[in-house]
């Protein structure tokens, strides 16, 4: 299994400043990662997927990859209260196989 | 993109019951996952289906107590089985399109009293 660590928080921000969540991971074979997003009493949905080393940037989200250092975050720039909830890190599986998630680190925007 | 449709959404059950979770996919698939989410935590993968075979189960997860179905590649069931307290759990199906976005059923919010 590819195993990834969280900090599982809460790290709190205040709105409108960047939040930085930051997911290492032990396989080294690993290529691509995904970011989920998980608001309280509702299903993971997808935010970000990051396939080469470096940055990838959409809207106010950007996430980093560092195959070297075996890490992989995710930036998201003037935060919003709206973007409160749990953010899962988990490598892209091979076909066929589920995600292995990491523990998530709970976000929380105050206003 | 994949729409699943998962019910029931929640339940309140006597221990010692079994429960069966349905998620139905409207395309075909050949691989659905079963996780569970226990209160705070991650989604711990419980097993995967493939239409045709057993579904092959993660350590800590066995098919008497969690046993699933998967008669055609657009549906699948999970049945919780003889429940205690500790099962209560958010139960979540999942599809994937090759290695890119998973997809997830709206969950089922299972308390156990």
């Amino acid at each position: 299994q590819k195993e990834v660590e969280q900090n599982s928080g809460p790290l709190s921000v205040p709105e409108g400043a960047i939040a930085s969540l930051n997911c290492t991971y032990s396989d080294r074979g690993s290529q691509s990662f995904f970011w989920y997003r998980q608001y309280s009493g509702k299903s993971p949905e997808l935010i970000m997927s990051i396939y080469s080393n470096g940055d990838k940037e959409d809207g106010r989200f950007t996430a980093q990859l560092n195959k070297a250092s075996q890490y992989v975050s995710l930036l998201i720039r003037d935060s919003q209260p709206s973007d409160s909830a749990t953010y899962l890190c988990a490598p892209a599986p091979n076909s066929g196989y589920a995600l292995n998630f990491g523990k998530g680190t709970s976000l929380l925007v105050t206003p | 993109s994949a729409v699943i449709s998962q019910k029931p959404s929640r339940d309140i059950c006597q221990r010692g019951t079994s429960l069966t979770i349905q998620c139905q996919v409207d395309s075909q698939v050949t691989m659905m996952f079963w996780y569970r989410q226990q209160p705070g935590q991650s989604l711990t993968l419980i097993a995967t289906a493939n239409q045709g075979s057993e579904a092959t189960y993660e350590s800590g997860f066995v098919i008497d107590k969690f046993p699933i179905s998967r008669p055609n590649l657009t549906f699948s069931t999970l049945t919780v089985s003889n429940m205690s307290p500790e099962d209560s759990s958010i139960y979540l199906c999942s599809v994937d399109q090759g290695d890119t976005e998973a997809f997830f059923g709206q969950g089922t919010r299972l308390t156990v009293v």
